[in-house]
């Protein structure tokens, strides 16, 4: 059982590139999301998807998009990569079960934007 | 914005020692979770406590939940080295329109164990 997969763990950037980020679960999660980490931070929520097809902002959406075309994916798009966007990414998932939403967390994808 | 504050920002004891953290959050909450992460990795669910629940245990693990005071308290008893870890703790904010599933971590206390 692999839970959250995260791809790819290290990604350096030049400012301007784009790419997406990579999230799969294999739990049958109705529930995806993305966070950013910070030193002194914590961890702030980017985007989320309650299910396929269905996308909504967090705290911190801006320069990030997002899509939910299948239940298990939920890639991450920097459109345009600057370096205020250096950070470890995670991907999260969990049911949408009552009060218990415990979310399942990735390894993460540490990424630098020089 | 954060809901949740953990106190203190680092905690370094000796192997033996029971470790406490403390969170303090500001809004009506439907529960409350403290979650393990470990450097280099991601966070790891480790108790979850419902608003309506006082203490909970979990192996050496004991969570204390005060919601007239917005507050909750993470022990370690016995604490080992592998203890060494960021510990933080994430709200599920009550009445937030249905979206009971949007937690909010606070920025997480550091605990060093010394073998």
């Amino acid at each position: 059982n692999a839970g959250v997969t995260q791809t790819p763990k290290f990604q350096v950037l030049k400012t301007g590139q784009s790419m997406t980020l990579q999230c799969a679960q294999d739990m049958n999660h109705e529930y995806m999301s993305w966070y950013r980490q910070d030193p002194g931070m914590g961890l702030r929520l980017i985007h989320y998807s309650v299910g396929a097809g269905i996308t909504d902002q967090g705290e911190v959406p801006n320069g990030y998009n997002v899509s939910r075309s299948t239940t298990e994916d939920f890639p991450l798009r920097l459109l345009s990569a600057a370096p205020s966007q250096t950070s470890v990414y995670f991907c999260a998932s969990s049911r949408l079960a009552g009060d218990k939403n415990i979310q399942y967390f990735g390894a993460g994808t540490r990424l630098s934007v020089l | 914005s954060q809901q949740g504050e953990e106190d203190p920002q680092a905690l370094s004891i000796q192997e033996g020692e029971n470790a406490t953290m403390n969170c303090s959050y500001k809004t009506s909450i439907n529960n409350l979770q403290w979650y393990r992460q470990n450097s280099g990795r991601g966070l790891v669910h480790l108790i979850l406590i419902r608003s309506n629940e006082r203490e909970k245990h979990s192996g050496r693990l004991r969570v204390t939940l005060d919601t007239s005071k917005k507050s909750s308290s993470l022990l370690i008893t016995a604490s080992r080295a592998a203890d060494t870890a960021s510990y933080f703790c994430a709200t599920d904010p009550f009445g937030s329109g249905g979206s009971n599933y949007k937690l909010t971590f606070g920025k997480g206390t550091l605990l060093t164990v010394n073998p």
